[in-house]
């Protein structure tokens, strides 16, 4: 079936420093979204992406949907404490429903 | 507004009982969402409804698992009996497109199957 791939699994970063994470799959995705789950709760959307090279941001958030529709980026600039958190990324075909990667582990130190 | 309203946020139960868990959308969804967390597997979507109809129930593991919409504004997911294999956090999510990609999701219903 169709995976996405998130690299990295998990990271630390200091406070203020910027973070990359990216999603890979080997099947083309024409909708990637990005979306964070805090301790205890449930994932909350933060981007979505509906064309290839795309690139948006929110706030110190910037995602981009990958040229080849393989794969899709996000970067966190300038971080702080309430970073903290899982980060999953989903892609959807056609029709198809929703697959969700496997989420990067984000831990800040202060 | 009020997000998606799930209950119980806990429950401990012994392997054979029945599990019932509880999901409330977000007034004037029309899709409804069951997704399963585990540390191995990730976020696995069990089923999903459109205007209260079972669309997709592909992703339900075995016939001891049910769901049910009767009604727009609310939705159960039962186990029966239920396994400690079952032990996982539980999402309930709706979303207002039949595209599905802005998912709401409540905060899930942690269940521990002893």
């Amino acid at each position: 079936g169709q995976q996405l791939n998130q690299s990295p699994q998990s990271m630390f970063i200091q406070e203020g420093e910027d973070v990359s994470m990216n999603c890979t799959s080997s099947s083309i995705f024409n909708t990637w979204l990005w979306y964070k789950q805090d301790p205890g709760e449930g994932p909350v959307l933060l981007i979505a992406l509906y064309k290839a090279g795309e690139l948006t941001s929110n706030g110190r958030l910037t995602a981009q949907f990958g040229i080849t529709r393989k794969d899709s980026f996000l970067n966190i600039s300038a971080s702080i404490p309430s970073d903290v958190g899982i980060y999953f990324c989903a892609g959807r075909q056609y029709g198809n429903k929703l697959v969700f990667g496997a989420g990067t582990i984000l831990r800040v130190k202060s | 507004d009020a997000g998606v309203i799930q209950s119980p946020r806990h429950e401990v139960t012994e392997m054979g009982q029945e599990v019932t868990l509880r999901c409330k959308p977000i007034s004037g969804h029309d899709y409804l969402f069951w997704y399963r967390q585990t540390m191995m597997r990730g976020l696995e979507l069990l089923i999903y409804f459109n205007n209260n109809v079972p669309i997709d129930d592909s992703g339900m593991p075995e016939d001891r698992f049910s769901a049910k919409m009767p009604n727009a504004s609310f939705s159960t997911l039962k186990i029966q009996p239920s396994e400690p294999r079952d032990s996982a956090v539980y999402f309930c999510a709706s979303s207002l497109f039949r595209t599905n990609e802005k998912l709401f999701f409540g905060s899930g219903t942690q269940l521990s199957v002893l």
